[in-house]
């Protein structure tokens, strides 16, 4: 059965402080893993797909990355604006097969 | 373009109460799906589509219908509401790549609904 983890659950940073959210997976083939945003009261925004081990991707202040295992959301100098919910899925191997979700990490970035 | 849309934003059912929360896309998108959100729970797959007439369950289907008849709209009917689904509904649509599968799911602004 395909699975996320995601940690830490919740992470408060100062304006500045950079940062890494977390995101394991055990998937019987990796088609590809997403990131999220999303705000409160809003639906998840898509930010972006990795497809492969070493692969990495960049917007603005987040870069994501990936190994075999696990997924990277690097936040460099973040400001108050970053504050969000970030949420990670994978798609396994079989084409029409679900994104199965993890239950996000909650980023507050204090001015 | 309005990307993917639903209705209603808020909805307040009773016990045993029926309804049908919409969605539709404008991307000619092949693959939709709808979520629940609850919260420490995350997003849970309810039902999806690969295309018109084509459904399958996920997660959490019971008590939940689909159907789709267009490419554009994928319904999402209460049977008999239950307090237990009291929950923000997503709908989402992707396109779908042969050899890549999906990529790029995009997320309405969802429904909150409230079952008392």
């Amino acid at each position: 059965e395909d699975q996320v983890t995601q940690s830490p659950e919740a992470l408060r940073l100062q304006e500045g402080e950079s940062s890494s959210l977390n995101c394991s997976y055990t998937v019987s083939g990796l088609r590809g893993l997403f990131w999220y945003r999303q705000d409160p009261g809003k639906g998840p925004e898509f930010l972006f797909t990795l497809y492969s081990a070493g692969e990495e991707k960049e917007k603005e202040r987040l870069k994501a990355t990936l190994t075999k295992k696990e997924s990277f959301l690097h936040i460099t100098a973040p400001k108050p604006e970053d504050s969000a919910t970030y949420l990670c899925a994978v798609q396994g191997i079989s084409g029409n097969t679900p994104l199965v979700f993890g239950k996000g990490t909650r980023l507050s970035v204090i001015a | 373009n309005a990307g993917v849309t639903q209705t209603p934003k808020f909805q307040v059912l009773k016990t045993g109460q029926s309804m049908t929360l919409q969605c539709a896309q404008d991307m000619n998108h092949e693959y939709m799906s709808w979520y629940r959100q609850d919260p420490g729970m995350g997003l849970r797959l309810i039902h999806y589509s690969v295309g018109a007439g084509i459904t399958d369950q996920g997660e959490v289907p019971n008590g939940y219908n689909v159907s789709r008849s267009t490419t554009e709209d994928f319904p999402l009917r209460l049977l008999s509401a239950a307090p237990s689904q009291t929950s923000v509904y997503f709908c989402a649509s992707s396109s779908i790549n042969r050899d890549r599968g999906r990529y790029e799911q995009y997320f309405g602004p969802g429904t909150r609904l409230t079952v008392t």
